[in-house]
């Protein structure tokens, strides 16, 4: 079975620019959860979708949004980026309802300038 | 705001030596996970616990729950190379999917 894709693997943007990251879960799994992780903050919960709601939000300001469609494949969005933004964004699905273990994908790497 | 401490935060050990990372929540868990990430990895699920005082071993590997569900531990008995990288722990809150992190412990590995 293949594991989670995400798409892009690495992005740089401009402050103030936005980006549009993509995750593709493990076939069957629809449960869907974003987080970013840096050096200084550790790995921090974003949010999480089921069937296409969000059934949980972590403590990001609203610029951190994100979606999930019918087919459990989930985006997120950042918009006006700044430079705190800069992390690795990991997009992990769970075969669950109830967010037992997660899988990873390999993340998106974005550099903000 | 709920929180996970993991300490410590780095261990260099000879290989052949053991090792502990330990996991403490300010409020009680629904269930404890645990995840390694090896350098410029993502992160990889070990187990998960879920029952007051429950132990679980996987090979070198013993994980504990304690009996408050608010403590967690990870053993690894005569460490090996293959064992470097980040240990998380992860803990989960009632029916959500929702993990809070820890801080994570590195493992260095001496031959």
């Amino acid at each position: 079975k293949a594991g989670v894709t995400q798409t892009p693997r690495y992005l740089i943007k401009t402050r103030g620019q936005q980006v549009t990251l993509s995750c593709s879960p493990i076939s069957g799994h629809r449960s869907v959860s974003w987080y970013q992780q840096t050096p200084g903050q550790g790995l921090q919960f974003l949010f999480e979708y089921f069937s296409e709601t969000q059934r949980n939000k972590g403590n990001f300001p609203g610029r951190f949004s994100g979606r999930q469609f019918s087919n459990s494949r989930s985006e997120m969005n950042v918009s006006t980026l700044e430079l705190g933004d800069s992390a690795l964004y990991l997009c992990a699905s769970s075969p669950r309802d109830r967010g037992y273990e997660q899988y990873f994908g390999p993340g998106t790497r974005l550099t903000v300038t | 705001g709920q929180q996970v401490m993991q300490i410590p935060q780095y261990q260099h050990v000879q290989e052949g030596e053991d090792f502990t990372t330990y996991c403490n929540s300010s409020t009680t868990l629904s269930n404890i996970q645990w995840y390694k990430q090896r350098p410029g990895g993502h992160p990889v699920f070990l187990i998960q616990l879920v029952k007051s005082g429950e132990v679980k071993k996987q090979k070198r590997l013993t994980f504990q729950f304690g009996e408050a569900k608010k403590n967690s531990s990870l053993h690894i008995t005569a460490t090996q190379t293959t064992d470097v990288g980040t240990y998380f722990c992860a803990g989960g809150t009632g029916n959500t999917g929702k993990l809070i992190f820890g801080q994570g412990t590195t493992l260095q590995v001496k031959p």
